[in-house]
């Protein structure tokens, strides 16, 4: 299994561009989230899905638009790209949304706007 | 609100020194609680979580933590640190959202530095 996978791995956009990063898994998990890491702030949940057709907004959602059409693919879009976008974005997965079971992390994206 | 924290942003501790990383939470209702460890330039990796039964829980590496109701904490803890052990930890709660549903929620992170 490659477990969570994301593309690209860097990104530099400049301010009002848009952009989609990748996110996949192939261990048929269920619910798949979208993660922020800044500095001093830890992680910070931006989307999350429950399963394919469902999405739900998390603590940072603005700017950032997410669609779930397969079980395997979870997308983030930033709409138009902001200096504030600019951090490391995660993609993780979970056998399902109960909350019992951990999860799996993609090893990220690095994006800068300019 | 659910929310958790990490009252020290970085822990000092020789090797084969015993090692406490602090968490505490705040949450309605019965907490799901986890660690994950991130080294350099990596994803999140889980460490081990409290669902139900027994407050101690041991996970991987030799980690363990201590659930304590009363005191809302969550403190990960190592009878004998590596200096493999120097990572960034992160407590986090799983809580229910305004649908109804589990999402996780992070703590700002611990720096543990483990000196040989």
């Amino acid at each position: 299994n490659a477990g969570v996978t994301q593309t690209p791995k860097f990104q530099v956009l400049k301010t009002g561009q848009s952009m989609t990063l990748q996110c996949a898994q192939d261990m048929n998990h269920e619910y798949m989230s979208w993660y922020r890491q800044d500095p001093g702030m830890g992680l910070r949940l931006i989307h999350y899905s429950v399963g394919a057709g469902i999405t739900d907004q998390g603590e940072v959602p603005n700017g950032y638009n997410v669609s779930r059409s397969t079980t395997e693919d979870f997308p983030l879009r930033l709409l138009s790209a902001a200096p504030s976008q600019t951090s490391v974005y995660f993609c993780a997965s979970s056998y399902d949304g109960t909350g019992w079971y951990e999860q799996y992390f993609g090893p990220g994206t690095r994006l800068t706007v300019t | 609100a659910q929310s958790v924290a990490q009252p020290e942003d970085q822990v000092n501790v020789a090797e084969g020194n015993p090692l406490t990383v602090k968490c505490t939470y705040s949450v309605s209702g019965n907490p799901y609680l986890f660690w994950y460890v991130q080294y350099p330039n990596r994803g999140l990796q889980f460490l081990l979580k409290y669902i139900t039964g027994d407050n101690l829980v041991k996970g991987s590496y030799g980690f363990e933590a201590e659930f304590n109701k009363s005191q809302t904490s969550f403190h990960l803890k190592k009878p004998s640190a590596l200096v493999s052990d120097s990572a960034l930890y992160f407590c986090a709660v799983s809580f229910q959202g305004g649908t109804g549903r589990r999402a996780l929620t992070f703590g700002s992170g611990t720096r543990l530095q483990v000196q040989p």
